[in-house]
């Protein structure tokens, strides 16, 4: 079974340049979870998605990030502008129901995005 | 608000001895607990959570962890350490509709 997949791993830009990151889910996954992992520290979630439609986004800073779950698959977050405490590891997580949160997450590779 | 606490950034450990990585949560009511493991350049991979039921969980790679609910803690446990488990162990919890809240990771050195 394929995993989680991610693009692109590695990502450098300068404040206030704006960025997208893709994440392709575990078919048949109905949830999709975006995560922003600073160094040294654990994920912290930043937007749920449950097939396309948005569960939870409360941690999201919505200024300046956005996402969107296409036809309840693929998703895209995007950063725009994005400012140098953005840096950090990007993960997308699926998992196969939907509703709650004791369901196993499965996660991607990541994208480490550096910001100048 | 709930929280998780991993409170030793670093475990180091000969292989071939047991080994403990430390989890304490704060969670209200009945939570749900969570072990995954990060590599380098790698996501994290699930290894062994705990919903409901016995309070000793087994997981993948022969690791296991314990509920103890009196002591909100689910420490992470190997009879037998390999320096293949050498990595950034990181605890979560949760509870109903609120999202998991992570630890800040333990790294774990298996030295052979």
């Amino acid at each position: 079974e394929a995993g989680v997949a991610q693009s692109p791993r590695y990502k450098i830009i300068e404040k206030r340049q704006s960025v997208a990151f893709w994440c392709n889910p575990i078919s048949g996954h109905a949830t999709l979870y975006w995560y922003q992992q600073i160094l040294g520290q654990g994920p912290k979630l930043l937007i749920q998605f449950q097939n396309n439609g948005v569960v939870d986004d409360s941690q999201l800073p919505k200024d300046r990030f956005s996402a969107e779950r296409l036809k309840g698959v693929d998703s895209t977050l995007k950063i725009q502008p994005a400012k140098l405490e953005d840096s950090a590891v990007y993960l997308c997580a699926s998992s196969l129901e939907a509703g709650g949160y004791s369901y196993t997450q499965y996660f991607g590779p990541g994208t480490r995005l550096t910001v100048l | 608000a709930q929280s998780v606490a991993q409170p030793e950034d670093q475990v180091n450990v000969a292989e071939g001895n047991p080994l403990t990585v430390k989890c304490t949560y704060s969670v209200s009511g009945n939570p749900y607990l969570f072990w995954y493991v990060q590599y380098p350049n790698r996501g994290l991979q699930f290894l062994l959570k705990y919903i409901t039921g016995d309070n000793l969980v087994k997981g993948s790679y022969g690791f296991e962890a314990e509920f103890n609910k009196s002591q909100t803690s689910f420490h992470l446990k190997k009879p037998s350490a390999l320096v293949s488990d050498s990595a950034l162990y990181f605890c979560a919890a949760g509870r109903g509709n609120t999202p998991l809240v992570f630890g800040k990771g333990t790294r774990l050195s298996v030295i052979a």
